[in-house]
């Protein structure tokens, strides 16, 4: 059974520093991992998609990597502002495409002015 | 274009009382899913649908049933509320086999209270 972890569960950083969201999977055979952004009292918001076959997205400021062999992916977050305060999730889908997305418990992030 | 629109926002209901939870997307997409969200426990699967005609049991099905008449059309019916089906409801839709290269999108999301 697909286990998704994200490691830490709370970050709270200063303004302007670059960071880090680790995300980890027990099963490597995946088909892609989606990073999603979620506000206080809000729906999900997309920020990364990465296919089984690639190594890295960017967007922006975010750069998201994944290393299926060693079931990680992590969410580079650059010269971070109070407007990343959010939560953020990341979900895999299995490698059959069933299209099921299994979630980590999220990493709920507070960039400090 | 209005990606994955679900309706009511918000809902509060008597135990033993039934609705649906409404949820259409405009993208083509041929995944829908019913996600619940609590405190503490994260986003749980509920149901999942393939296509249309398509349906299957995600990790919390007990309680609730779907449909997919077409395409664009999801709904999640409770059967007879329960204080525990209490929580946040997500809708979401994303590429299948014909579009791999589609993640999924999310609605904004159904608050319910069940007293």
């Amino acid at each position: 059974k697909q286990e998704v972890t994200q490691i830490p569960a709370a970050l709270s950083v200063p303004e302007g520093e670059n960071l880090v969201l680790n995300c980890s999977f027990t099963d490597s055979a995946i088909y892609n991992l989606q990073w999603f952004r979620q506000d206080p009292g809000k729906g999900l918001t997309s920020l990364l998609l990465i296919q089984s076959s690639q190594r890295e997205q960017t967007s922006g400021r975010l750069n998201a990597s994944l290393d299926k062999s060693s079931g990680r992916s992590t969410l580079y977050i650059a010269a971070s502002q109070p407007g990343d305060s959010a939560t953020y999730l990341c979900a895999v889908r299995g490698s059959s495409n069933t299209g099921k997305l299994i979630f980590g418990q999220g990493t709920t992030l507070q960039v400090k002015p | 274009n209005a990606g994955v629109t679900q309706t009511p926002k918000f809902q509060v209901l008597k135990t033993g009382q039934s609705m649906t939870l409404q949820c259409a997307q405009d993208m083509n997409h041929e995944y829908m899913s019913w996600y619940r969200q609590d405190p503490g426990m994260g986003l749980r699967l509920i149901h999942y649908s393939v296509g249309a005609g398509i349906t299957d049991q995600g990790e919390v099905p007990n309680g609730y049933n779907v449909s997919r008449s077409t395409t664009e059309d999801f709904p999640l019916r409770l059967l007879s509320a329960a204080p525990s089906q209490t929580s946040v409801y997500f809708c979401a839709s994303g590429g299948g086999q014909l579009t791999p290269n589609y993640g999924y999108t999310f609605g904004s999301g159904t608050r319910l209270t069940v007293v």
